[in-house]
């Protein structure tokens, strides 16, 4: 089945504790992306990779990392996670250059996380 | 900079009703348009899209017109169900950056 799964779905911890949210898709895409989700607000995105090795920034990069060195894993990391940055993540994937071609995105469950 | 605006919520309709959601956008270039659903507990699925000005979009009896002159991709439904209670988001693709409106969620009551 074609999934873009990411772990943990939900996540409790406390401020300045380092965290990694993994993405992994089974589709073979080219390009991946993780949003954060608040109310109000809409999704926002934080960082977008087109391929291995190549990401950038999106909106609301900061306190955010990534790394893409495999296709088929995006992880999300936050190296010292603060209360702002509660919110619920998706991670999603398309084909390819989604700006060019209309791809469509598929998106994961999403990730619940609460910094206390 | 690049943004969508969507018709706040919630809306709360019959079972049987028109629906309308409006979405109008600011972009540079030629963005595609989406609409995305997401149901509760969920992720987003694609619900529709269109490439290019003047096309339509359409998906289990929703539609929506890629209209250049009003910079507007309004969701339209000629009936709806109580299983299309859900939040409804437009988004917007240029460049390499998707870019979304803030969602609207629909309520249907039989």
């Amino acid at each position: 089945e074609a999934q873009v799964t990411q772990n943990p779905r939900y996540l409790i911890t406390v401020t300045g504790k380092k965290l990694t949210v993994t993405c992994s898709q089974n589709m073979n895409h080219e390009y991946m992306s993780w949003y954060r989700q608040d109310p109000g607000l809409g999704l926002r995105q934080i960082y977008y990779s087109m391929n291995v090795e190549v990401t950038d920034k999106g909106d609301v990069p900061e306190g955010y990392k990534v790394s893409r060195k495999e296709k088929r894993n995006f992880p999300l990391i936050l190296e010292s996670p603060s209360p702002n940055q509660t919110s619920l993540y998706f991670c999603a994937s398309s084909r390819g250059l989604a700006g060019v071609y209309g791809e469509t995105q598929y998106f994961g469950p999403g990730t619940r996380l609460l910094v206390l | 900079g690049d943004s969508v605006t969507q018709m706040e919520g919630p809306v709360t309709l019959s079972e049987e009703a028109f629906l309308t959601i409006n979405c109008t956008y600011t972009a540079t270039g030629y963005p595609s348009l989406f609409w995305y659903v997401q149901y509760p507990g969920e992720g987003l699925q694609l619900l529709l899209k269109a490439t290019k000005a003047d096309d339509k979009g359409s998906n289990k009896g929703f539609e929506a017109t890629y209209r250049k002159e009003t910079t507007s991709f309004h969701l339209e439904k000629g009936s709806v169900q109580v299983s299309d209670s859900a939040v409804y988001f437009c988004a917007l693709h240029t460049g390499n950056q998707f870019y979304f409106g803030t969602g609207t969620s629909l309520t249907v009551i039989p």
